[in-house]
C-alpha cells in the first residue's frame, strides 16, 4: 500500500510568494494533520480534520496560512504571503480510528 | 510550555554501548507512542505502549510506559550505527486526536 504521499518535496520561494503544500493520506484514513518541524520547536501540530472537517486550527501561526480538504483523499496547506520565518519541514500524516499517525516524507520549505 | 519533556536532547556514544532516553509529562495518556526519524524522511512509528507498567520490546530496543501512564522510557542495548536518528516520543489522549510530541532525542552511534 502507497503511503502518505506529500508534494512538493523541497520548495524554495521569495519572500511574499505563494506556497502550496500538498498532501495525500493513507486510503481509508479518517483524519488527517498538518505538523510544522523545526530545530528550535520540534513538531508542532497546525491543524487536523476529521472526515474532511477542520477540528482544530489552533496551532496555524496567522491568517497567512490555511489548510483545506475538499475531498478524504486529498488536502492542501497554503501560506501566502510566505516570510522567511515560515522555513521548516512541514509534515502531513494520516490515521484511522487509532493513536497510530503515518507520517508522509515532509516538504522542505525555504523562504529567502 | 513542553508537555512532553525528553531527555538528553543529544547523545553520542561508542558502537556497543547500552542507553536509555527519558520522556516525562505531567499529563496522563491514553497510550504513548516511540516515533524514529532519519534526515530527510518523517517520522516511523516504533512501538505503542498502552497499559501502565507495560513494557515491550523490539529487538535491542526496550520501552517501558510508567505505571501512572506519564513517563516512558526506550532503552536501547548494544548500540549500532544504523540506531542513529532522531528519536521521538508522542503521547495521545484518546484516537484520533493530535499527538503531543517531545522536542526529540538526537542519537549519534559512532562505529
Amino acid at each position: 500500500d502507497a503511503g502518505v504521499i506529500q508534494s512538493p518535496r523541497h520548495e524554495v520561494t521569495e519572500m511574499g510568494q505563494e506556497v502550496t503544500l500538498r498532501c495525500k493520506p493513507i486510503s481509508g484514513h479518517n483524519s488527517l494533520f498538518w505538523y510544522r518541524q523545526t530545530m528550535m520547536r520540534g513538531l508542532e501540530l497546525l491543524i487536523y480534520f476529521n472526515n474532511n472537517v477542520p477540528i482544530d486550527d489552533s496551532g496555524m501561526p496567522e491568517d497567512r496560512f490555511s489548510a483545506k480538504m475538499p475531498n478524504a483523499s486529498f488536502s492542501t496547506l497554503k501560506i501566502q504571503p510566505s516570510e522567511p520565518r515560515d522555513s521548516a519541514v512541514y509534515f502531513c500524516a494520516s490515521s484511522s480510528f487509532t493513536d497510530t499517525q503515518y507520517f508522509g516524507p515532509g516538504t522542505r520549505l525555504t523562504v529567502l | 510550555t513542553q508537555l512532553l519533556e525528553q531527555s538528553p536532547q543529544f547523545l553520542s556514544i561508542q558502537e556497543g554501548e547500552n542507553l536509555t532516553v527519558y520522556c516525562n509529562s505531567s499529563s496522563v495518556f491514553s497510550s504513548l507512542q516511540w516515533y524514529r526519524q532519519e534526515p530527510g524522511e518523517g517520522p516511523v512509528l516504533l512501538v505503542t505502549v498502552v497499559t501502565g507498567g507495560e513494557v515491550k520490546k523490539l529487538k535491542r530496543l526496550t520501552f517501558q510506559f510508567g505505571d501512572a501512564r506519564k513517563d516512558s522510557s526506550l532503552h536501547i542495548t548494544a548500540a549500532q550505527p544504523g540506531d542513529t536518528g532522531l528519536y521521538l516520543c508522542a503521547g495521545a489522549y484518546s484516537g484520533n486526536t493530535p499527538l503531543v510530541f517531545g522536542k526529540g532525542t538526537r542519537l549519534s552511534v559512532i562505529a
